[in-house]
């Protein structure tokens, strides 16, 4: 079946750790995306990605980092600058940039600190 | 500035009643797209329709149906003889038409969490 594969579902960083979630996607989409939900708000921009090796910052870029060196694949890191990286992420991809797509999503990965 | 605001925060209802959740937009642009998702507790969102802004025809698809309006910066949803299964938080998001490099992201509201109760 094509869809968006997000792994671990749950993870737990340490302080001062870095951790990585994974996202792979069979779609053939060129766009992916990665979101940001805590409880009750919408979801909010990190990055997204338009082609391989191209990636742009979304709204709240900071104390993360990403990679596109593959079409299929957008991996997230969550670095130790991001203070407080207890949330719940979304990847995300569609075919093609510009706004008038939809997008197909991930089931998630829920970060937590130890 | 874009914005997407959904003032209904949660919605309790029986099984069987009606219910409209509220999606208000704003933006610039003459050319825009709105999408309503739903995120069931499972987490992920599913796509349930998109509207441009040229075509303010109302959509039914079975017991969901959307009413966008223009003139009011509105796009909301109804669901029609509830059931439990249709229990998510519902998202409501704005996008912008953009071409070349731009890119049109996703300005999501904050989501209205819907109960059904049997």
């Amino acid at each position: 079946d094509g869809g968006i594969t997000q792994s671990p579902k749950y993870l737990f960083r340490k302080e001062g750790q870095n951790v990585t979630l994974s996202c792979e996607q069979n779609l053939n989409h060129d766009a992916m995306y990665w979101y940001r939900q805590d409880p009750g708000q919408g979801l909010r921009l990190i990055y997204y990605s338009q082609i391989v090796n191209d990636f742009q910052k979304g709204d709240i870029a900071e104390g993360y980092s990403v990679s596109r060196e593959k079409k299929e694949s957008f991996p997230l890191t969550v670095t130790s600058a991001q203070k407080n990286p207890t949330a719940f992420y979304l990847c995300a991809s569609t075919w093609s940039p510009g706004g008038h797509q939809p997008q197909h999503f991930g089931d998630g990965t829920r970060l937590s600190i130890l | 500035a874009q914005k997407v605001t959904q003032a209904q925060t949660e919605i309790s209802v029986v099984e069987k009643e009606d219910v409209t959740l509220d999606c208000v937009y704003e933006t610039r642009d003459t050319t825009y797209y709105l999408f309503w998702y739903k995120q069931p507790p499972s987490g992920e969102l599913v796509f349930l329709i998109r509207r441009n802004s040229f075509d303010e025809q109302n959509e039914i698809s079975g017991r969901y149906s959307w009413n966008f309006q223009k003139s009011t910066s509105s796009f909301n949803f109804t669901i029609t003889a509830s059931q439990v299964v249709d229990s998510a938080v519902y998202f409501c998001a704005l996008s912008e038409r953009r071409y070349g490099g731009s890119q049109g992201n996703l300005i999501f509201g904050k989501g209205t969490k819907l109960s059904v109760k049997p």
